[in-house]
């Protein structure tokens, strides 16, 4: 159960987009269509954005979506906005009913 | 409005144990699968355990395999970690979060405020 890898920053200018990587490997994030990814403001609960790879709870602005290629999950921010600003996450199903987080991207706009 | 409200946080020492509990309103409890996930101050997320709807698939971190306990009570809408033989790396907000669907496959889509859990002599 090894945490999956996500870069420390991420950083864009009001309107620009944004990918943030999330690398794990073919037991986790390669293995199944469970990854999801979570905004959390700083003191806040976190936000589910994105799950099932690609898939919006509804609320969520269709800025943000999210793809996948092999091992490797992205979740791309759109049009950024200063709202934006907070910590990206992300998590997958790893089998055996046990899931796995990524370490946590900031995401500064500019 | 789906509503997770945890409990039971506190100092303890290390080797000691804690029970929290989620008390959970707003949604059909029974459907759904729950998980326990925490946040040391100042760090990322960790996923610490799942249960399904009916608790017939439960699953661990390995960090915590054989010292947490989760379970669930859905005649009391609750969620509950028994936590023994703590260590102060166990020190962190714990959050209970409701799964989308009834396995521990599926993501957290609702998330309580934490309950903060310190292990220090």
């Amino acid at each position: 159960q090894s945490a999956l890898t996500q870069p420390p920053s991420a950083s864009g200018s009001p309107g620009q987009s944004v990918t943030i990587s999330c690398t794990g490997t073919s037991s986790d994030v390669g293995g199944y269509n469970y990854v999801s990814w979570y905004q959390q403001h700083p003191g806040k609960a976190p936000k589910l954005m994105i799950y099932e790879i690609t898939k919006r709870p509804s609320g969520v602005p269709d800025r943000f979506s999210g793809s996948k290629s092999g091992n490797t999950a992205s979740l791309t921010v759109s049009g950024l906005q200063a709202e934006d600003e907070a910590d990206y996450y992300c998590s997958s199903y790893a089998g055996s009913n046990n899931l796995v987080f990524g370490g946590g991207t900031k995401l500064t706009v500019l | 409005e789906v509503q997770l409200v945890e409990s039971g946080g506190g100092l303890v020492q290390p080797g000691t144990s804690l029970r929290l509990s989620c008390a959970a309103s707003g949604f059909t409890f029974e459907d759904y699968a729950m998980h326990w996930v925490r946040q040391a101050p100042g760090k990322g997320l960790e996923w610490v355990s799942g249960i399904s709807w009916n608790s017939g698939y439960i699953g661990y971190a390995d960090s915590v395999k054989g010292r947490f306990t989760i379970s669930r009570d859905n005649a009391k809408n609750s969620l509950y970690l028994q936590m023994n033989s703590l260590r102060a790396e166990d020190t962190a907000f714990y959050y209970c979060a409701k799964a989308r669907g009834y396995s521990v496959s599926d993501a957290p889509d609702y998330w309580g405020q934490g309950t903060l859990v310190t292990v220090s002599s």
